[in-house]
């Protein structure tokens, strides 16, 4: 059973373009979170999806920001006219119920996206 | 506002010793603490989980301990080795209607050098 997928791992993007980040779940996990963790920083959530719904988005910047979870498919979190502040480690989580006292979420390995 | 604070920020220590991480929250509602260990560009794994009844947890050479009343929790790595070297994250689990949010530390880098 392969764990929580990303792609890509590294992800270089010029000011003003579009960065599309995939997040496949573990199998059977239909709850999906994304964080962002900036250098020194810890994670800091960005939004919660449950296959086609957005269930807290509070973390995620109003503009350019963009999260989906379809029902087939990867979870895509989509940032539009990238800006250099953008520039940080992407982390996808699921887990197999919502989170509750002793759920379980297992981290992908990140998207590192770069913008120059 | 919702915090978790770690300390020490960093820590180096000889391989074989024991060693102790520090972490404060201000989190409400609380429902429940985890320790992650997240090596050098991969993403945090579980080490472990407690809810508010419990107050120490244990992992092979990892232990956890909680005090709700307090607001304190520490991780304990026994006989530390190489492979320890990583950040360890504390994570306050926000009780919200539909669950609960995770909320992470800034972690506590720990190189363990032989």
């Amino acid at each position: 059973n392969a764990g929580v997928m990303q792609n890509p791992r590294h992800l270089v993007r010029r000011r003003g373009q579009e960065a599309r980040l995939r997040c496949s779940p573990m199998k059977g996990h239909s709850h999906v979170y994304w964080y962002r963790q900036l250098p020194e920083e810890g994670l800091k959530f960005m939004v919660y999806l449950q296959k086609e719904n957005i269930i807290d988005e509070s973390g995620m910047p109003k503009e350019r920001f963009s999260a989906e979870f379809p029902k087939e498919g990867p979870s895509i979190l989509r940032i539009q006219q990238v800006v250099r502040g953008d520039s940080a480690a992407y982390f996808c989580a699921s887990s197999l119920t919502a989170m509750n006292l002793n759920t379980e979420a297992f981290f992908g390995q990140g998207t590192r996206l770069t913008v120059v | 506002k919702n915090q978790v604070e770690q300390s020490p920020q960093s820590l180096i220590i000889l391989e074989g010793k024991n060693c102790t991480l520090q972490c404060n929250y201000t989190v409400s509602p609380f429902s429940n603490l985890r320790w992650y260990k997240q090596d050098t560009g991969r993403g945090p794994v579980s080490l472990t989980i407690m809810t508010f009844s419990e107050n120490t947890k244990s992992n092979g050479r990892y232990t956890a301990t909680l005090d709700a009343d307090t607001k304190q929790s520490s991780l304990h790595i026994t006989a530390s080795q190489l492979s320890d070297s990583a950040s360890y994250i504390c994570v306050v689990s926000e009780g919200m209607e539909y669950g609960n949010k995770l909320v992470f530390g800034a972690g506590t880098i720990l190189r363990v050098k032989s």
